[in-house]
């Protein structure tokens, strides 16, 4: 079955940009998606279509994609932003998978 | 309010069988592909099932295929995932979540409205 790989954990410190990839064979041909998750929360989609950002997302989350990787930015990181962050995309063998999720700490 | 509220979950002995519903308001549910997706306590998302907006179209992973069935009834915009012969890694937090664009195929789907969840317990 289809894998997407994320780091378990990223720290940063405040104010800082904070990167998390998620490398998968069919990342080329497919879109990623991201969610952010808080602790007792669900998801929140954060990024789209690899870089595309939702209304009322903050501009310091970005995304960007090259071969079999995609990376997640945050830039000016906030305390608010310590979260789990999920990657999502697909292939032939189903339509949606999850990667297994980045720890996200703000030291 | 765009929302989604669901419900039906508990506790349930191995073997059991469980329900749970989504009700869904603030959009026009029925064009619309909907999905199930848990997290078992401590652990990352995983994707279960999903439907498209008219219910002709079901897709499953392979952990719950056979034994879990989703559907949808567009004229009360409810989303429900009916579980048999629940074992006890199916425990999880059950949401349902909304597609992201109304007409996209799904290897593109990805999902902008998650509801709060509903935690199921598979136990003795």
């Amino acid at each position: 079955s289809y894998e997407l790989t994320q780091p378990p954990s990223v720290s940063v410190s405040p104010g800082q940009t904070a990167r998390i990839t998620c490398s998968g064979d069919a990342l080329p041909k497919q879109y990623a998606y991201w969610y952010q998750q808080k602790p007792g929360q669900a998801p929140v989609l954060v990024i789209y279509k690899d870089s595309e950002r939702p209304s009322g997302i903050p501009e310091r989350f970005s995304g960007s994609s090259s071969g079999t990787t995609v990376t997640l930015t945050i830039s000016g990181v906030q305390a608010e932003d310590e979260a789990d962050y999920y990657c999502q995309s697909a292939d032939s063998s189903g339509p949606v998978v999850f990667g297994g999720g980045t720890k996200l700490t703000v030291l | 309010e765009v929302q989604l509220l669901e419900s039906g979950g508990g506790l349930v002995q191995p073997g059991g069988s469980l329900r749970l519903s989504c009700a869904a308001s603030g959009f026009t549910f029925s064009s619309y592909a909907m999905s199930w997706v848990r997290q078992a306590p401590g652990k990352g998302l995983e994707w279960v099932s999903a439907i498209s907006g008219s219910g002709g179209s079901t897709y499953y992973a392979d952990s719950v295929k056979g034994r879990f069935t989703i559907s949808r009834d567009n004229s009360k915009n409810t989303l429900y995932l009916q579980m048999n012969s629940l074992r006890a890694e199916d425990t999880a937090v059950y949401y349902c979540a909304k597609a992201g664009e109304a007409t996209v195929t799904p290897t593109n789907w990805y999902f902008d409205l998650w509801g709060r969840g509903t935690l199921v317990t598979v136990s003795s």
